[in-house]
């Protein structure tokens, strides 16, 4: 299986700061089809997880523009370039490039 | 809107079965595959499956082949997943997405005696 290993596990920062989380894969997640399909998700206190992140880099209907996602192969980040506080909770990367699809392990963002 | 209305809380024993719905709502149900997700504290998130409405046509981790099986009802767009042989590590919140972009609210499954 696909691991996607995410870091920090948690990050504490100060509103208005950015934020930076990484998410490397055990393997390439380019498909076949020239595509790759690493999504970012946000799960906030008591909700189901959100998706931000499709693609990469494409933010999700209704997503800020203060969310910029990267990367490419093995190696991808998401970067919150001024965190609000609605922000926080659990961030995860996802891969649906090799199956069984896989999960990275969270990262905790939190208030300083 | 979309919407995913899922099953209300299982409290079940070990060695039975359990059988989950998920209720779409606010698109055309055929139309996209649904995802079934696993999250507890100890794994994380894992990913169960996913089943296309229109056909039946269902695909499975590995690892939930023989726990898992999914299903809809096309004429109640509703999606289910039944786990069974139910040990404790399957004490869960199982989740229904549609794609990878909707999910539902989760139903908690907690297999005790």
């Amino acid at each position: 299986d696909v691991v996607l290993t995410q870091t920090p596990v948690s990050l504490s920062v100060t509103l208005g700061d950015q934020a930076s989380i990484s998410c490397r894969s055990s393997q390439s997640l380019e498909y076949s089809d020239g595509y790759t399909y690493l999504e970012w998700y946000l799960q906030k206190p008591g909700q189901s997880p959100q998706l931000l992140i499709y693609e990469v880099s494409n933010r999700f209907s209704g997503v800020p523009d203060r969310f910029i996602g990267s990367g490419s192969g093995t190696d991808f980040t998401l970067k919150i370039s001024r965190v609000e506080p609605e922000d926080l909770g659990v961030y995860y990367c996802f891969q649906a490039t090799h199956d069984p699809w896989t999960f990275g392990g969270g990262t905790k963002l939190e208030l300083k | 809107q979309v919407q995913l209305q899922q099953s209300g809380a299982e409290l079940v024993k070990p060695g039975t079965s359990v059988k989950l719905s998920c209720k779409a709502s606010g698109y055309t149900f055929t139309s996209n595959h649904m995802n079934w997700i696993k999250q507890t504290t100890g794994q994380g998130l894992e990913w169960i499956g996913i089943i296309n409405p229109g056909s039946g046509g269902t695909s499975y981790n590995v690892k939930f082949k023989g726990k898992a099986t999914l299903t809809v009802d096309k004429s109640s767009s509703t999606a289910f997943m039944q786990l069974s042989s139910l040990t404790p590590e399957d004490s869960a919140v199982y989740y229904c997405a549609k794609g990878i972009a909707y999910w539902g609210q989760g139903t908690l499954v907690t297999v005790s005696s």
